[in-house]
């Protein structure tokens, strides 16, 4: 069973930001959180990723909360480009990766 | 180019005829892993190799061989496909164990 739990749906307006929670509420505490996203049927594409404080790139912010349970992944505005299925993941199990069915995320114009 | 090939793109096969997927990197990776991904089931991971000659089993592994003879080369191995085994497969690599996964364009594989 996945090690993460996202709603398996979300819409979010053009131009608006995107937030996309994730509870990961049995991370150790070495284990970093990423997020993935996949387009149609192409392979998953990394995002980004974080282990106790908030990361940003060019492409998404991350926020950990301080207990590191869940995780909001930010798009912060968001295209019809973003449409799309996303992962996120925690390392477990050894070298194991489980992605779960992710969210679903909806761009509408 | 960074990047992760796989081959073939499509193939269409009979039952129980051999056939194996190829996957290469070029990014000196150590850890390589293949999924399969069908509708409503999310990405779930057949068998993975921290390093040459060092695979285990994912959580889907019934029905598939690997092998890890060589650092950039992971292939997937059906010895007798089954109808069952009709999926999308992907292969990622990454540098280390977790880190981040660089994924293949996808092999979309039917079992007839």
């Amino acid at each position: 069973d996945a090690k993460t739990t996202q709603p398996p749906s979300m819409d979010c307006a053009e131009g608006r930001a995107a937030n996309l929670p994730c509870n990961h509420s049995t991370i150790s505490g070495n284990e970093y959180v990423y997020w993935y996203r996949q387009i149609h049927s192409q392979g998953p594409q990394y995002i980004i990723h974080g282990l106790k404080n908030n990361e940003t790139n060019e492409m998404a912010s991350l926020i950990i909360t301080e207990d590191r349970k869940s995780s909001t992944l930010i798009l912060p505005h968001a295209t019809l480009r973003d449409t799309a299925v996303y992962y996120c993941i925690v390392r477990v199990r050894g070298d194991k990766i489980i992605f779960g069915k992710g969210t679903r995320l909806h761009i509408l114009p | 180019e960074a990047q992760v090939t796989q081959n073939p793109r499509y193939l269409i096969t009979v039952t129980g005829k051999k056939l194996t997927v190829t996957c290469s990197q070029n990014m000196n990776h150590e850890y390589m892993s293949w999924y399969r991904q069908d509708p409503g089931l999310g990405l779930r991971q057949i068998y993975y190799s921290m390093n040459v000659e060092v695979t285990d089993k994912g959580d889907v592994p019934e029905g598939y061989k690997v092998s890890r003879k060589e650092k950039r080369n992971f292939p997937l191995i059906l010895e007798s496909p089954s109808p069952n085994q009709t999926s999308l497969y992907f292969c990622a690599s990454s540098f280390r164990t977790a880190e981040k996964l660089f994924f293949g364009s996808g092999t979309q594989l039917s079992v007839l």
